[in-house]
């Protein structure tokens, strides 16, 4: 897997946009860039993944630099039950997850 | 429905015993994984199975062995439990492996005494 780095945490206000960033400079061409999260306690839960273009889906958006070495996974509106560690994964062709300390989003009411 | 699910959700036992973690998924799945995470919250991958297949086999002590007896189903025996042991372990699922999108269980915890 390409190394990744997320700062270890964040808040943001509930109802806000919560843009959670990623750098992943050693990325090569063929690596997508995944984004999971793990709510206390639970399984750790797919959001969304990419390679080059920006994509969307109905939990979260990720924009993707054009050079690949960074990439942040935005929240439109973040609520309460989107507290939780996300992690930012760039697996190449290969059946397991690294997964590193990831990032601890706080949602304040 | 659920799509991958664990039994037990809790498992307390003593040091020594020999426990199992069921694991089924229900996707039509080709991969299963079992993965670890303890007490400083780090998830680490132990193995893989493609069609039953061990592909991955992460320096795991051999006290613990996977058993795929069909592709929707990986089972994770402990032989000769220990304290550190003690964690949550999370099995997951992707339509084939490299790269695909994986989903996790529940989670079973473990508590070694």
């Amino acid at each position: 897997d390409a190394k990744t780095t997320q700062p270890p945490s964040m808040d943001c206000a509930e109802g806000r946009a919560a843009n959670l960033p990623c750098n992943h400079s050693t990325i090569s061409g063929n690596e997508y860039v995944y984004w999971y999260r793990q709510i206390h306690s639970q399984g750790p839960q797919y959001i969304i993944h990419g390679l080059k273009n920006n994509e969307t889906n109905e939990m979260a958006s990720l924009i993707i630099t054009e050079d690949r070495k960074s990439s942040t996974l935005i929240l439109p509106h973040a609520t309460l039950r989107d507290t939780a560690v996300y992690y930012c994964i760039a697996p190449l062709g290969d059946y397991k997850l690294s997964f590193g300390a990831g990032t601890t989003v706080t949602v304040r009411a | 429905d659920t799509a991958v699910s664990q039994t037990p959700k809790y498992l307390v036992t003593q040091m020594g015993n020999d426990k199992s973690i069921k694991c089924e998924q229900n996707l039509g799945h080709d991969t299963m994984y079992w993965y670890k995470q303890d007490s400083k919250k780090f998830l680490k991958i132990m193995f893989s199975y493609n069609n039953k297949e061990l592909i991955i086999n992460e320096t795991v002590p051999n006290r613990f062995s996977p058993k795929s007896p069909d592709k929707a189903h990986l089972n994770l025996h402990i032989n000769s439990l220990e304290l550190g042991d003690s964690a949550v372990y999370f099995c997951a699922s992707s339509l084939a492996g490299s790269g695909d999108t994986q989903y996790f269980g529940p989670g079973t915890r473990l508590t070694v005494l």
